[in-house]
């Protein structure tokens, strides 16, 4: 089963705004990484936050950790159309190396 | 950089084939991972290996198997290929999950007939 749910499925904006995009999960974790994924390529790490984190930030994006709610959000701050691909969280469980993948968020940001 | 690359970029089998899948990392990392990625499924974990001969099932498993004879080489087989296993592989290696991020390959496009 999957164990990381992506919200929304798709999200369409206009360069310039921000694009949020949010992560479930269901077992403990050690920690939650981003992925992007440009159309029939492989994944591309961005961003892993820990579970004794609560927020990371790398450039344009900021990552929040929630382990209360077991969820995370991916924010992307001024929008390019260059950002336009599938966002991806991934988690780590604190019970082995097993990484698991949600089902993804289809970003399209228009000129 | 690291360099995650597998054998082949698109695949026809036919039904019945037996397929290998090939994955070689240059970085001299501990874990290895074969997802399959549908629509509207993401990407699914069928094998993982955290050391030399070791692995363990994924979510789907059924149907394929692995090796990993050398650390730096992850196989997938799927020992009679179906029709409902056309999908894109991803191969992926990391130094270890709790540290730090997985690296890609491009992905191999199997499609059986």
């Amino acid at each position: 089963s999957q164990q990381g749910e992506e919200d929304p499925q798709a999200l369409s904006i206009q360069e310039g705004e921000n694009a949020t995009m949010n992560c479930s999960y269901k077992t403990s974790i050690n920690n939650l990484q981003w992925y992007r994924q440009n159309s029939g390529r492989g994944l591309v790490h961005l961003i892993l936050i820990r579970s004794n984190e609560r927020e990371k930030h790398s450039g344009r994006l900021r990552v929040t950790l929630d382990t209360s709610k077991k969820s995370s959000s991916l924010l992307i701050t001024a929008s390019r159309a260059a950002d336009t691909a599938s966002y991806f969280c991934a988690t780590v469980e604190t019970s082995g190396s097993r990484l698991t993948f949600g089902e993804g968020t289809q970003l399209t940001v228009n000129p | 950089d690291v360099k995650v690359t597998q054998s082949s970029r698109y695949l026809v089998k036919r039904t019945g084939e037996k397929v290998f899948l090939e994955c070689v990392q240059d970085m001299d990392h501990e874990n290895m991972f074969w997802y399959r990625q549908d629509p509207g499924l993401g990407l699914r974990l069928i094998y993982f290996s955290y050391d030399v001969k070791m692995k363990e099932k994924g979510d789907i498993p059924e149907g394929y198997s692995v090796s990993r004879e050398k650390k730096e080489r992850f196989s997938l087989i799927l020992e009679s290929a179906s029709t409902n296993q056309t999908s894109m592989y991803l191969c992926a290696s990391s130094l270890t999950p709790g540290v730090g991020e997985a690296f890609f390959g491009q992905g191999t496009r199997l499609t059986v007939v």
